[in-house]
């Protein structure tokens, strides 16, 4: 089953502005991940986040992890054409034997 | 020096045919995956194997098998292949079961006609 719900389902943005998109889940979690995926491609890990942590960075990347609401936000700052990507997120659970199970994505667009 | 590689990257074939998707990993993962993404981009989980041993085993016809010829090596195969198939199929590996990063391959496009 899908664990994770991603919002907005699509998001434009210019160039330069930042994206932000929200990840609900509804089991406790261990982590959270973020992957990204190109049309046509697989998906790349961005950031994994673990369950005691509320906050993580990576280069332009920002990783929110509110457990008590049980959801997870992704902020992309100046934010570039390379970075039009669907957006997941993934959690695992030791209550569903550690299987990643992924969100619906967010579909980024970031026009020039 | 492709870390996850997946053959082929498409395949289109008619309904009732059996096919197979290769996949191999040069991480030194333990652990390998198989999932479907549907046209709604949901991703899936349908198999997972840790050192040769199947692990996970989704709700998946039986039509579908995996096969683990070494740690490095996950093959699927597929009889009888039906219209609903049809769907991108990606191969994964992490160093430890589930709760790992995760390096996906490029994706098998399959589509039955």
């Amino acid at each position: 089953s899908q664990q994770g719900e991603e919002d907005p389902q699509a998001l434009s943005i210019q160039e330069g502005e930042n994206a932000t998109m929200n990840c609900s889940y509804k089991t406790s979690i261990n982590n959270l991940q973020w992957y990204r995926q190109n049309s046509g491609r697989g998906l790349v890990h961005l950031i994994l986040i673990r369950s005691n942590e509320r906050e993580k960075h990576s280069g332009r990347l920002r990783v929110t992890l509110d457990t008590s609401k049980k959801s997870s936000s992704l902020l992309i700052t100046a934010s570039r054409a390379a970075d039009t990507a669907s957006y997941f997120c993934a959690t695992d659970s030791y209550e569903d034997d550690y299987k990643l199970s992924f969100g619906a994505g967010t579909t980024v667009t970031v026009r020039a | 020096d492709t870390a996850v590689s997946q053959t082929p990257k498409y395949l289109v074939t008619q309904m009732g045919n059996d096919k197979s998707i290769k996949c191999e990993q040069n991480l030194g993962h333990d652990t390998m995956y198989w999932y479907k993404q549907d046209s709604k981009k949901f991703l899936k989980i349908m198999f997972s194997y840790n050192n040769k041993e199947l692990i996970i085993n989704e709700t998946v016809p039986n039509r579908f098998s995996p096969k683990s010829p070494d740690k490095a090596h996950l093959n699927l195969h597929i009889n009888s292949l039906e219209l609903g198939d049809s769907a991108v199929y990606f191969c994964a590996s992490s160093q430890e079961r589930g709760r790992d990063t995760q390096y996906f391959g490029p994706g098998t496009r399959l589509t039955v006609l």
